[in-house]
């Protein structure tokens, strides 16, 4: 069964960049099509859409922090990983990882991981 | 960019009622990329409906979804005890994946 896992610092000091890895189990991430998907909430806010990873290394982010995040992937451990440059107390949230399926009528995040909480400050 | 708006923020209900949640967009969407999450305290959101209306894998039939255009609604015919949480609606566009702010079903 698909599970996906996050794993990385609780707390982070301003300026800094976040390093989050997620770790995928009971599925392959060279089976195409394959997306990998961040997703962040940030403490009584909605959920805010980071980017995504395709199977093949194409990514996709959310245009209000483009300039910041990156999303890369290792297919071998079978682990995509995000970075987030220049912290700032507004990135403090729950970070989520997810998959993303895409396939006929299908476009969403249908498996996620238990998230980790990310504390900005000095 | 396109913005989803939900209402209510928050529904009291009690088990077995019937309840419709709204989800509206800023402008019209395509029925297609529009999905629907139960997300429970503590936990990550769980997906329930894609395309507007199609039950996720293992999703009970008492949860149904309908819309098009701006105007998109979730259903629950007969609350669970476990259907008390909170649901977002989400919509997949040119500029990527948006959630509304989510409407909150709790106990009466």
């Amino acid at each position: 069964q698909l599970h996906l896992q996050e794993s990385g610092p609780g707390l982070v000091k301003p300026s800094e960049t976040l390093y989050l890895t997620c770790s995928v189990f009971g599925d392959s991430m060279n089976n195409s099509p394959y997306y990998g998907g961040w997703i962040r909430q940030p403490p009584g806010k909605r959920l805010e859409w980071i980017g995504n990873i395709s199977h093949s290394g194409d990514t996709y982010y959310n245009p209000s922090l483009k300039s910041r995040v990156s999303i890369s992937m290792d297919p071998s451990r079978n682990q995509f990983s995000l970075h987030l440059r220049s912290l700032t107390a507004a990135d403090t949230a729950i970070y989520y990882c997810a998959r993303l399926s895409i396939s006929g009528l299908l476009t969403a995040f249908d498996t996620w991981g238990r998230g980790t909480r990310v504390t900005v400050s000095s | 960019e396109i913005v989803l708006t939900q209402s209510p923020g928050t529904l009291s209900l009690s088990p077995g009622e019937r309840v419709t949640l709204s989800c509206r967009a800023s402008e019209s969407v395509s029925s297609g990329f529009l999905a629907w999450y139960q997300q429970k305290p503590g936990q990550a959101p769980r997906l329930l409906i894609y395309a507007a209306s199609r039950r996720a894998t293992g999703i009970p039939d008492r949860f149904s979804g309908s819309g098009s255009g701006t105007e998109f609604t979730l259903t629950i015919s007969r609350l669970e005890p476990e259907d008390f949480a909170v649901y977002y609606c989400q919509h997949y566009g040119y500029s990527g994946f948006t959630f509304g702010p989510g409407t909150k079903v709790d106990i009466k």
